[in-house]
């Protein structure tokens, strides 16, 4: 079974701090790792994504930074804000046509207080 | 274009009924997928599609059943209802082309139903 660990399982950040959430993987064939987002009541939508070939990937408040020899990659949100309280799950996929599989870590609930 | 569409948005079921779980995309993707969503275990993939016609297992398949008979339609069947399906069910969809990187294509989900079973 392959398997993306998360942590932590809950988050609370003031306003204006760095929100940081860790992902573990084991299969060394995984190649593509996205973050996605999930607000109460909506299904998860594509936040960031990030490819082994570079070792961080920054869009607006929002980084993604990986160690390949570590297996780890994580997300930071930077100069967080309550808009930012949902669910973010990690998730891992071997980028081959026929793979369309991605794993995904079990979720962190962030909770952004002003 | 409306997306990812799911009905219905909730359900009770007795232990032992059947339902289907719809779901239908109009951005002509070729892959679909379903998911359930259980408190702190994230998604689990219970079947998938790659096409009209074809489809797999995931990691969770057991108690489901799936068809794809059209690109936009990818109906999830519980045949015999049991509380541990009880789930908020998520159907997804993406496109990926013939030359590669299947695995990194941005999948687009629906608003999940949320199924009890008692």
């Amino acid at each position: 079974q392959q398997q993306v660990k998360q942590s932590p399982q809950s988050l609370i950040v003031q306003k204006g701090g760095i929100s940081i959430i860790n992902c573990a993987y084991e299969n060394t064939a995984f190649d593509y790792f996205p973050w996605y987002q999930q607000f109460p009541g909506k299904g998860p939508a594509l936040l960031i994504a990030i490819r082994p070939d570079v070792s961080e990937k920054k869009e607006g408040r929002f980084t993604i930074s990986f160690n390949k020899s570590a297996k780890q990659f994580s997300l930071h949100i930077m100069d967080s804000q309550p808009g930012d309280s949902a669910t973010y799950f990690c998730a891992a996929s071997r980028a081959n046509f026929g793979n369309e599989k991605l794993t995904f870590g079990t979720g962190t609930r962030l909770t952004i207080i002003p | 274009n409306a997306g990812v569409t799911q009905t219905p948005k909730f359900r009770i079921l007795k232990i032992g009924q059947s339902m289907t779980l719809q779901c239908t995309q109009d951005m002509n993707h070729n892959y679909m997928y379903w998911y359930r969503q259980d408190p702190g275990m994230g998604l689990k993939l219970i079947y998938y599609s790659v096409g009209a016609g074809i489809t797999d297992k995931g990691e969770v398949p057991n108690g489901y059943n799936v068809s794809r008979s059209t690109t936009e339609d990818f109906p999830l069947r519980l045949e015999l209802a049991a509380p541990s399906q009880t789930s908020v069910y998520f159907c997804a969809s993406s496109y990926s082309g013939t030359s590669g990187g299947a695995g990194t294509d941005t999948q687009y989900f629906g608003p999940g139903t949320r199924l009890t079973v008692l």
